[in-house]
């Protein structure tokens, strides 16, 4: 497996509290991706990064922002929590490999906003 | 903007039998392919790719997708599944030259009976 970490693993919040995930990797990947699993709507990205202080929104960015201030970490942040961002968070590294890029997945962590 | 569609939202197989998971995707341009694993509470796993060349892939697992281009299509595929395959099934796709981001499908869950 690809080395991701992401922390914490599980974590529930009160609505308009801010959170903040993190994602670690030492692979030293070019790029990092924060996506949100529900039910229904498959893997959606919220932001992604293309090297250190260098990301851009995704399909779903409203509501939260990212900061990479080094190439191992991706830090997701919910301003203000929301009970509609209650969800499960997946990171991804990926590399250029064989003409096509690969994507690696972290363990996840499952946010619940009350 | 890209997008991936699948047909099947839930698949439920007897063991022996064959599997066949449709994956369309709409995109003008040259594109990389993907199918990814989730097995319960675990996160997404490479099943198989497509970046160039022989349009029929072999992945891990016994399963293996083709690439039809004309169809704009990438249908997974298994002669024989196992009651180890149940797990949701996500088609990625990815624009070959000008992004690295994956667009996921809303998923295909497979329960396979014993």
């Amino acid at each position: 497996d690809a080395g991701i970490t992401q922390s914490p693993r599980h974590k529930v919040t009160e609505t308009g509290t801010p959170v903040t995930l993190r994602c670690h990797q030492t692979e030293n990947h070019r790029y990092m991706y924060w996506y949100r699993q529900d039910p229904g709507h498959g893997l959606r990205l919220i932001h992604y990064s293309y090297g250190v202080k260098d990301t851009d929104k995704g399909e779903v960015s409203d509501g939260y922002s990212v900061s990479r201030s080094k190439t191992e970490d991706f830090l997701l942040t919910l301003e203000s929590a929301t009970s509609s961002q209650t969800s499960v968070y997946f990171c991804a590294i990926s590399e250029r490999k064989g003409g096509g890029t690969e994507a690696f997945f972290g363990q996840g962590t499952r946010l619940t906003v009350v | 903007a890209q997008s991936v569609s699948q047909h099947n939202h839930h698949v439920i197989l007897s063991e022996a039998a064959s599997l066949e998971l449709g994956c369309n995707y709409s995109y003008g341009g040259t594109v990389n392919l993907f199918w990814y694993v989730q097995y319960p509470g675990q996160h997404l796993q490479l099943l198989l790719k497509y970046f160039s060349g022989d349009p029929l892939v072999k992945g891990i697992k016994g399963f293996e997708a083709e690439f039809i281009k004309s169809k704009f299509s990438f249908n997974l595929r298994k002669p024989s599944v196992q009651w180890s395959d149940t797990a949701e099934y996500f088609c990625a796709v990815a624009d070959r030259y000008n992004t690295d981001k994956l667009i996921f499908g809303t998923g295909t869950r497979l329960q396979v009976f014993p």
